[in-house]
């Protein structure tokens, strides 16, 4: 069973707006949740990350938002640039167990 | 970036051969990690380790061994490889287990067994 879901497979936009990409989990014992970039033929990075404490935590142009009733999380990314294109996969971390979502493809047309 | 290389980075074999691929890492980090990346299913945990000797299973584990005799190599083994078994494979390490602590991968090494 898949407890951290991307339902959105793929997301474009157009250079300069905001991109939002969506995660949902189904476990609440997942109490971090984190995302990762990763580019064709590389290994997935660390690109932000939010405790269940918070709901909402900035970097740059990246925001990562938590609502933790609806166990769905977001990550926005304004102003969205064309070297943003990349597979974004959402991270959900519990006890000794991190479980990632399938990913969705980012296209930043220019 | 973080110093994880990953050997071979591709490999091509026939259903029934063994395949042995390695992680090898030059930050001295104590936990490493074997996923297999597929369309649909984002990245799974094969297995795992917690220091040289100390491993265990993860989501996904069965038709795969790992083992750990040195802190910086982390083996990934499968038996008898099957078509199912064709993936892209990602190591990587982390200071410390706990969901703080992020993962650093490597470059990937992708299989297909035929």
């Amino acid at each position: 069973d898949q407890q951290v879901k991307q339902n959105s497979p793929s997301l474009s936009v157009q250079e300069g707006r905001i991109s939002i990409l969506n995660c949902d989990y189904t476990n609440s014992m997942f109490d971090y949740f984190l995302w990762y970039k990763k580019y064709p033929a590389e290994g997935p990075t660390f690109l932000i990350s939010i405790s269940s404490i918070k709901d909402k935590n900035e970097d740059g142009r990246f925001t990562v938002f938590l609502n933790k009733s609806a166990k769905h999380l977001s990550l926005h990314i304004v102003p969205s640039q064309p070297g943003d294109s990349a597979v974004y996969f959402c991270a959900a971390s519990g006890d000794n167990d991190m479980r990632f979502g399938a990913g969705t493809r980012l296209t930043v047309k220019p | 970036d973080a110093g994880i290389t990953q050997s071979p980075r591709h490999k091509v074999t026939e259903t029934g051969t063994p395949v042995t691929l390695r992680c090898h890492q030059t930050e001295n980090h104590r936990y490493m990690y074997w996923y297999r990346q597929d369309p649909g299913h984002g990245l799974r945990l094969i297995h795992y380790s917690y220091g040289v000797k100390d491993t265990d299973k993860g989501e996904v584990s069965d038709g795969y061994s790992v083992s750990r005799s040195k802190t910086e190599d982390f083996l990934l083994t499968l038996e008898s490889a099957t078509s199912s078994q064709t993936s892209v494979y990602f190591c990587a390490i982390s200071e410390a287990s706990g969901r703080t602590y992020e993962q650093y991968f490597g470059p990937g090494t992708r299989l297909t067994v035929t």
